[in-house]
């Protein structure tokens, strides 16, 4: 199984340019999440979703978008990149919410210049 | 707001000691709580979860605890080993089915641990 995989794994992108970071999951659940990571801040939420076509704010959803058109993807993006957007970006899967254990992805550490 | 709170500094233990780590919370009282386990450059792996009706959880050399009357679980490794050297989240599950809303995971900055040899 592959779990949660996330594309790319790297990315610099320049000021004001968009790009959109993939998160797909093979084990039919039904909570996605995604955080950022920033140096003595933890992980953040920016969005989650409870179910395919749902989506809800996290903590952090300024700058952001993203949708859930199938189960096992959820698409974060960036409209307009700011250098504030600078973090590892980290994808979650789980079948119900805080009440089961979140598998995550590797990561994608993107630069904005 | 809901706050999380764990050691911000890294906490240093000789091998073979017991490690202890603190997550506090404020303003929310969580049905659950979650620890990962998470080393440099990969992503959190789970590790323990415990109900708010539960006081103790085990798995082989780690233990958690949860005390929702002073908001705080507890995370010992016992016999610790070079090897237990990572960051160590807490989560909390917020917005539980209790009140409604949707579940969400939120997590603390996490404490460093360093074992050493």
């Amino acid at each position: 199984n592959a779990g949660v995989t996330q594309t790319p794994k790297f990315r610099v992108l320049k000021t004001g340019q968009s790009m959109t970071l993939l998160c797909a999951q093979d084990m039919n659940h039904e909570y996605m999440y995604w955080y950022r990571q920033d140096p003595g801040m933890g992980l953040r939420l920016i969005h989650y979703s409870v179910g395919e076509g749902t989506t809800a704010k996290g903590e952090v959803p300024d700058g952001y978008n993203v949708s859930r058109l199938k189960k096992q993807n959820f698409l974060l993006g960036l409209e307009s990149a700011a250098p504030s957007q600078t973090s590892v970006y980290f994808c979650a899967s789980s079948y119900s919410g805080g009440l089961t254990e979140a598998f995550f992805g590797q990561g994608t550490r993107l630069t904005v210049v | 707001s809901q706050k999380i709170e764990q050691n911000s500094e890294a906490l240093n233990i000789q091998e073979g000691k017991t490690a202890t780590l603190t997550c506090n919370y404020t303003n929310y009282s969580p049905a659950y709580l979650q620890w990962y386990r998470q080393d440099p450059g990969r992503g959190p792996v789970f590790l323990l979860l415990i109900r708010e009706n539960e006081k103790e959880k085990r798995k082989e050399r780690l233990k958690v605890t949860f005390d929702t009357t002073l908001k705080q679980s507890l995370f010992h490794i016992t016999a610790s080993q070079p090897a237990d050297s990572a960051t160590y989240l807490c989560a909390l599950d917020l917005l539980g089915p209790r009140s409604g809303g949707y579940n969400k995971l939120i997590f603390g900055a996490g404490t460093r641990l360093a074992v050493h040899p």
